[in-house]
């Protein structure tokens, strides 16, 4: 049973257009959501979170929006730069804090110069 | 600061011998989490721990698998009679709190032979 779901497994974009990365969720338990990055043979870099009391939250080129309403999330990246191409996963946590991280099974990011 | 290390990288058994897996978290940190990642799978939450307690180990198997986190030292994820299902990314992470983001480790990569 998937609480988080990262339904696009691979997504291509062009260098300098906007990537958007989405995420579902089923537990109407989970009030705080991150995204982390991962390149081959390393460790996930988080990169940018969300509480449910905040509906957007913006970092330089990402942002992450939350429509609680859809138990949705979705990672805007703007502009997309080839560094950029990496697997992002999504993360949800049930708690008041980030213990017990549940993922989704991430999806692959190419940005094509 | 140097980040969440973790050690070895690489580890290679037969089935039946026991693995080691040692994470050091960052400077600061005192909650380390440890996570598994399958191939073409999210990660899995496995255990939280504060030194030399267990927060909660609901995502350990029940038999083979035990960790800790002395007051001293590294965190120790020990599996015990490993067999070819345990082949995995095994990841730890860390935290100053349990209400801020985690910070991973670039994982260990276990093949049972």
């Amino acid at each position: 049973d998937q609480q988080v779901k990262q339904n696009s497994p691979s997504l291509s974009v062009q260098e300098g257009r906007i990537s958007i990365l989405n995420c579902d969720y089923t537990n109407s338990m989970f009030d705080y959501f991150l995204w982390y990055k991962k390149y081959p043979a390393e460790g996930p870099t988080f990169l940018i979170s969300i509480s449910s009391i905040k509906d957007k939250n913006e970092d330089g080129r990402f942002t992450v929006f939350l429509n609680k309403s859809a138990k949705h999330l979705s990672l805007h990246i703007v502009p997309s730069q080839p560094g950029d191409s990496a697997v992002y996963f999504c993360a949800a946590s049930p708690q008041g804090g980030s213990e017990k991280l549940v993922f989704g099974k991430g999806t692959k990011l190419t940005v094509n110069p | 600061n140097a980040g969440v290390m973790q050690n070895p990288r690489h580890l290679v058994r037969r089935r039946g011998q026991e693995a080691r897996l040692r994470c050091s978290p960052m400077k600061g940190h005192s909650h380390v989490y440890w996570y598994r990642q399958l191939p073409e799978e999210g990660l899995k939450f496995m255990v939280y721990l504060q030194k030399e307690n267990i927060i909660d180990e609901s995502g350990m198997p029940k038999e083979r698998f035990s960790a800790e986190f002395p007051k001293e030292g590294p965190s120790i994820l020990r599996i015990q009679q490993v067999v070819r299902g345990d082949s995995a990314a095994y990841f730890c992470a860390s935290s100053p709190t349990s209400y801020n983001e985690q910070f991973f480790g670039p994982g260990t990569r276990l093949t049972v032979l």
